[in-house]
């Protein structure tokens, strides 16, 4: 049973515009969720991460929210430059263990 | 600074071979991890270690077999491998807030 859902396996916006990435979750246990990029033949890099005491955390152009009621965050990436194409993975971890939990990953294409 | 170092990075097996992939980190990190990535599947776990001697099962740990020697190091053996088993595979260390990847190993088997 997937624990940690990307229900969007790809997804293509136009250079400049607001890029939208969206993972859902199963477990309440997690509090602890982070996003990774990944080009291929290399290993997923780390991008940004939330604890679930916020609600919200950016960093540059990128800002994750998370809606605990929900079990629901997103990735917002404004704006998208073509060097992001790339999959993004979303994880989640529980009770401080950092047994990250990955999604299926969304594959982000951004037109020039 | 080399960060994850895994070792093969291709390797094709036949059928009920056995091999290890080894994975080497330099940061210092108490948790390792190993994942393996298919197609519409994404990133799975398969093995985790929180700390040099301990081990636990992840997600898809049947077929798996895993190794923390020391802090530095974490392998995974396959006793007979299978083609279910063709994947690639992503050794990563962990501080408290993220998981650093190495470049990944492309197994398949035949």
């Amino acid at each position: 049973d997937q624990q940690v859902k990307q229900n969007s396996p790809s997804l293509s916006v136009q250079e400049g515009r607001i890029s939208i990435l969206n993972c859902d979750y199963t477990n309440s246990m997690f509090d602890y969720f982070l996003w990774y990029k990944k080009y291929p033949a290399e290993g997923p890099t780390f991008l940004i991460s939330i604890s679930s005491i916020k609600d919200k955390n950016e960093d540059g152009r990128f800002t994750v929210f998370l809606n605990k009621s929900a079990k629901h965050l997103s990735l917002h990436i404004v704006p998208s430059q073509p060097g992001d194409s790339a999959v993004y993975f979303c994880a989640a971890s529980a009770g401080g263990t950092y047994k990250y939990i990955f999604g299926t990953g969304t594959r982000l294409k951004v037109l020039a | 600074n080399a960060g994850v170092t895994q070792t093969p990075k291709f390797q094709v097996l036949k059928t009920g071979q056995s091999m290890t992939l080894q994975c080497a980190q330099d940061m210092n990190h108490n948790s390792m991890y190993w994942y393996r990535q298919d197609p519409g599947m994404g990133l799975r776990l398969i093995y985790y270690s929180a700390s040099e001697g301990t081990t636990d099962k992840g997600e898809v740990p049947n077929g798996y077999n895993v190794s923390r020697l020391n802090k530095r190091e974490f392998s995974l053996r396959l006793e007979s491998a299978a083609p279910s088993q063709t994947s690639v595979y992503f050794c990563a260390s962990g501080a408290d807030t993220e998981a650093f990847f190495g470049q990944g190993t492309r197994l398949t088997v035949v």
